[in-house]
């Protein structure tokens, strides 16, 4: 157990909705990460937070939206879902604010959109 | 363009019959190489961080090696456990992980 939780597990919606992933680090962790896992993509990084700020941008549609909260737990919004935004969604969580630290991966949420 | 490229895709191998995976990456200004094995239906679990040529990481049946342009990651006698996906990233000079596509480990009994 890495001692990141995501929910929910499971997700399956429609085309053109919005849902929101939910994301609790480890305890003391201070910076959340978000990426997207496709079998044609590979895992992809989407955008980092670190104690409430926005402190890096991968390949983030403008559709999706993030945000971390001051108990450090972070939701990442995803709205006028289409279909190739089915995927797995991991969040990770790490001790500082350095990208190249060692990071601790949720167990991911698996969208599928229909 | 940063990039890693993993090889092979796919490897199965025997209970105990040795081998390595291959991660190649060009990025400009190397800031760490990472190994993590991803198991189906879950997150990615840190293995070994690299940062410079010549430097190697062991642990347990794994070891994994760098050079300025590759890394290998060498399994020894693995056991069926050892099945797994296992992801390689590389951080560039613009401050973010560059991640392979894996190579998925099949070790038959």
């Amino acid at each position: 157990d890495s001692g990141v939780t995501q929910t929910p597990k499971h997700l399956i919606t429609a085309t053109g909705q919005r849902v929101t992933l939910r994301c609790s680090p480890r305890s003391g962790d201070l910076s959340v990460y978000w990426y997207q896992q496709s079998l044609d993509q590979g895992l992809q990084f989407l955008i980092q937070y670190y104690n409430g700020e926005e402190r890096a941008k991968g390949n983030i549609l403008e559709r999706f939206s993030a945000q971390q909260f001051p108990d450090l737990h972070s939701e990442l919004n995803l709205s006028s879902l289409e279909l190739g935004d089915s995927a797995l969604y991991f969040c990770a969580s790490s001790a500082g604010g350095s990208f190249n630290e060692k990071l601790f991966f949720g167990s991911g949420t698996q969208l599928s959109v229909l | 363009e940063d990039q890693v490229t993993q090889s092979p895709e796919a490897l199965r191998l025997q209970e105990g019959e040795s081998s390595s995976l291959n991660c190649s990456y060009t990025v400009s200004g190397l800031r760490g190489l990472f190994w993590y094995r991803q198991d189906p239906g879950k997150g990615p679990e840190f293995l070994f961080t690299l940062y410079s040529a010549g430097e190697e990481k062991e642990k347990e049946r794994l070891k994994a090696t760098l050079t300025k342009k590759e890394s290998f990651l060498h399994i020894t006698a693995p056991k069926p456990e050892d099945s797994a996906t296992y992801l390689c990233a590389v951080g560039d000079s613009n401050y973010q992980l560059i991640w392979g596509a894996g190579t998925k480990l099949i070790i038959k009994p």
